[in-house]
């Protein structure tokens, strides 16, 4: 299994841009998240997915939007991209077969995004 | 208020000693802790969790934690620190009260010292 895997790595956007963050996980989760990761400040959920067709605002959703059509994809749309996105971008999978999700999650490598 | 606290940045240990990263937690009931590891450029690791049962956990990599529900804390230890596991740490809480999202600490910044 290839895990979780974020395209692109890296990106640089100018203000005013937009751009779709792929990220895709061949695990079969029913559960996926994005999180953004500034220094210093640990990890914030952007939008989480309990499952395809159903997706929920995290702790910091402005500026971003995101869809689940697949099992396996969770794309992430920045539509107006702003300095204030500049950030490392992280997507997670994780399987629970309740809603008192107990497992861990799986992370992919990242997307590093600069807005200048 | 912050679900989950790292109160180091950094810690520093030298090669071989017990390391001790910290976690205190604040949410009500039981939560569900995990730790997880991040090395450079990469994204994070799963190291261990606490749902239930047993307050000493083992994961990865010889590390362990010790849930104490008094202290509200779930500090991450290893009885002999290796070169190799200088990284990143993170403690993660999954808050009931709010459903399907996992709070993440600040991380904390562990050099073990050759």
């Amino acid at each position: 299994n290839a895990g979780v895997t974020q395209t692109p790595k890296f990106r640089i956007l100018k203000i005013g841009q937009s751009m779709t963050l792929q990220c895709t996980q061949d695990m079969n989760h029913n559960y996926m998240y994005w999180y953004r990761q500034d220094p210093g400040m640990g990890l914030k959920l952007i939008y989480y997915s309990v499952g395809a067709g159903i997706t929920d605002k995290g702790e910091v959703p402005n500026g971003y939007n995101v869809s689940r059509s697949t099992t396996e994809d969770f794309p992430l749309r920045l539509e107006l991209a702003a300095p204030s996105q500049t950030s490392v971008y992280f997507c997670a999978s994780s399987y629970s077969r309740t809603q008192r999700i107990r497992h861990e999650q799986y992370f992919g490598p990242g997307t590093r995004l600069t807005v200048t | 208020a912050q679900s989950v606290a790292q109160p180091e940045d950094q810690v520093n240990v030298a090669e071989g000693n017990p390391l001790t990263v910290k976690c205190t937690y604040s949410v009500s009931g039981n939560p569900y802790l995990f730790w997880y590891v991040q090395y450079p450029n990469r994204g994070l690791q799963f190291l261990l969790k606490y749902i239930t049962g047993d307050n000493l956990v083992k994961g990865s990599y010889g590390f362990e934690a010790e849930f104490n529900k008094s202290q509200t804390s779930f500090h991450l230890k290893k009885p002999s620190a290796l070169v190799s596991d200088s990284a990143l740490y993170f403690c993660a809480v999954r808050d009931l009260r709010t459903g399907n999202q996992f709070y993440f600490g600040t991380g904390t910044s562990l050099t073990v010292i050759p």
